[in-house]
């Protein structure tokens, strides 16, 4: 358990309202990760954290932004939520040469 | 592209016995491997990585192999139980674009008969 929790855990918007999702790590690491997960593309990376106010882009950054404005929280932030974010997003710590995710936030965009 | 493939959607296993989850990978600055297992509902978990510099890794009932030459890797789970029934995501890690990166496979679904 790396001590990484995510919220909302299941969240039902309308296309065109913004959405945040959080992530909040209680160990002090340096490295966070959101992912997308969807059928037939396993997961892929939106954006990582490598500090405090320090972000860059993944794979599949349009759409989304991020901050993180202290070590522990991470916010995902879709500025105008449409039906192709409907997805599992997972955010992830890394400790050594591996991740550690936590439990995901199922979003439903109709 | 995907530079991280698991061919194989699916895969039925009967208990007791080997199951064998392949996956292939195309960069070869990928000098980290990782497997992790996901069951519904939940948060994928680590399972099993190997190096770059290593061809096998075992920890208990799983074994991770790794070909270079070849670009690809296995997980080997014997003998297989009905709780290792889940997704199994391989992953390689590398420098991509100046950062330390993981890139996932599609994923497999093992699923364990009695």
């Amino acid at each position: 358990d790396a001590g990484i929790t995510q919220s909302p855990r299941h969240k039902v918007t309308e296309t065109g309202t913004p959405v945040t999702l959080r992530c909040h790590q209680t160990e002090n690491h340096r490295y966070m990760y959101w992912y997308r997960q969807d059928p037939g593309h396993g997961l892929r990376l939106i954006h990582y954290s490598y500090g405090v106010k320090d972000t860059d882009k993944g794979e599949v950054s349009d759409g989304y932004s991020v901050s993180r404005s202290k070590t522990e929280d991470f916010l995902l932030t879709l500025e105008s939520a449409t039906s192709s974010q409907t997805s599992v997003y997972f955010c992830a710590i890394r400790q050594g040469g591996e991740q550690y995710f936590g439990p995901g936030t199922r979003l439903t965009v109709t | 592209d995907q530079q991280v493939k698991q061919n194989s959607p699916s895969l039925s296993v009967q208990e007791g016995r080997i199951s064998i989850l392949n996956c292939d990978y195309t960069n070869s600055m990928f000098d980290y491997f990782l497997w992790y297992k996901k069951y519904p509902a939940e948060g994928p978990t680590f399972l099993i990585s190997i190096s770059s510099i290593k061809d096998k890794n075992e920890d208990g009932r799983f074994t991770v192999f790794l070909n270079k030459s070849a670009k690809h890797l296995s997980l080997h789970i014997v003998p297989s139980q009905p709780g290792d029934s889940a997704v199994y995501f391989c992953a390689a890690s590398g420098l991509i674009q100046g950062a330390q990166k993981l890139v996932f496979g599609q994923g497999t679904r093992l699923t364990i008969n009695p």
